[in-house]
């Protein structure tokens, strides 16, 4: 059973870089099989979709979110097994819990998305000075 | 962007009775919809992917129907642990959208 915690600082100044990682137990996070993903949930609010990354061990790719493209980067180490999130120039809007979720990459045909299963233990952020 | 819009506001059901959301696309995306619970302090959990497959694991009471833009979330009988925020989400497009949620609650 694969498992999900994602963690990091709990408060972040404005305009600042934002940097959250996930460790992901149970399974290997470059089995090419799954792609990983970024979503956050201001607070009292629904959810939005940051990003994902795939990677099999030898190749990999990225896709973010147009409305947050030019300031987040997601990344996978695969010694570590876990995949980070950094999002930079943050402001008070940015401040929600942040999850990782894993989605199956054979879905993800012909320009479509996926289902997250299962999702991990989300990490509070506040931005504040 | 596809907008994913749902409905009712909250809605409140008694227990033992039939609970039905409606989420509706802005566009057609054909069966590539889940449904997510989500209960306070936890992160959502699968209840539906394929617009009418339950994920592992998922009681019978819940099932989902639809496909191109109008789909529903049916819980049959609803019990006190059904009680949560149910989420749509379509993945028709690599830019994945939710639903802005629908709470339910025990009347």
């Amino acid at each position: 059973q694969v498992l999900l915690q994602a963690s990091g600082p709990g408060l972040v100044k404005p305009s600042q870089t934002l940097s959250l990682t996930c460790a992901v137990s149970g399974g290997s996070i470059s089995s090419g099989n799954y792609y990983w993903n970024w979503i956050r949930q201001p607070a009292g609010k629904g959810l939005e979709w940051i990003g994902r990354v795939y990677t099999n061990g030898n190749t990999g790719n990225t896709l973010y979110n147009p409305s947050l493209k030019s300031r987040v980067s997601i990344s996978v180490d695969s010694s570590k097994n876990d995949l980070s999130l950094r999002l930079t120039s943050v402001t008070a809007t940015d401040t929600g819990v942040y999850y990782c979720a894993r989605g199956p990459a054979s879905v993800a045909a012909a320009g479509r998305g996926f289902w997250f299963d299962p999702w991990g233990q989300a990490t509070l952020v506040t931005v504040s000075s | 962007e596809i907008v994913m819009t749902q409905s009712p506001g909250p809605l409140s059901v008694s227990p033992g009775e039939r609970a039905t959301l409606s989420c509706r696309a802005s566009q057609s995306i054909s069966s590539n919809l889940a449904w997510y619970q989500q209960k306070p302090g936890q992160a959502p959990r699968l209840l539906i992917y394929g617009a009418t497959i339950r994920a592992t694991g998922i009681p019978d009471r819940f099932s989902g129907t639809g496909s191109e833009t109008e789909f529903t979330l049916t819980i049959s009988s609803l019990q006190s642990e059904d009680i949560a925020v149910y989420y749509c989400q379509q993945y028709h497009n690599w830019r994945i959208t939710f639903g802005q949620g629908t709470r339910l609650e025990i009347q």
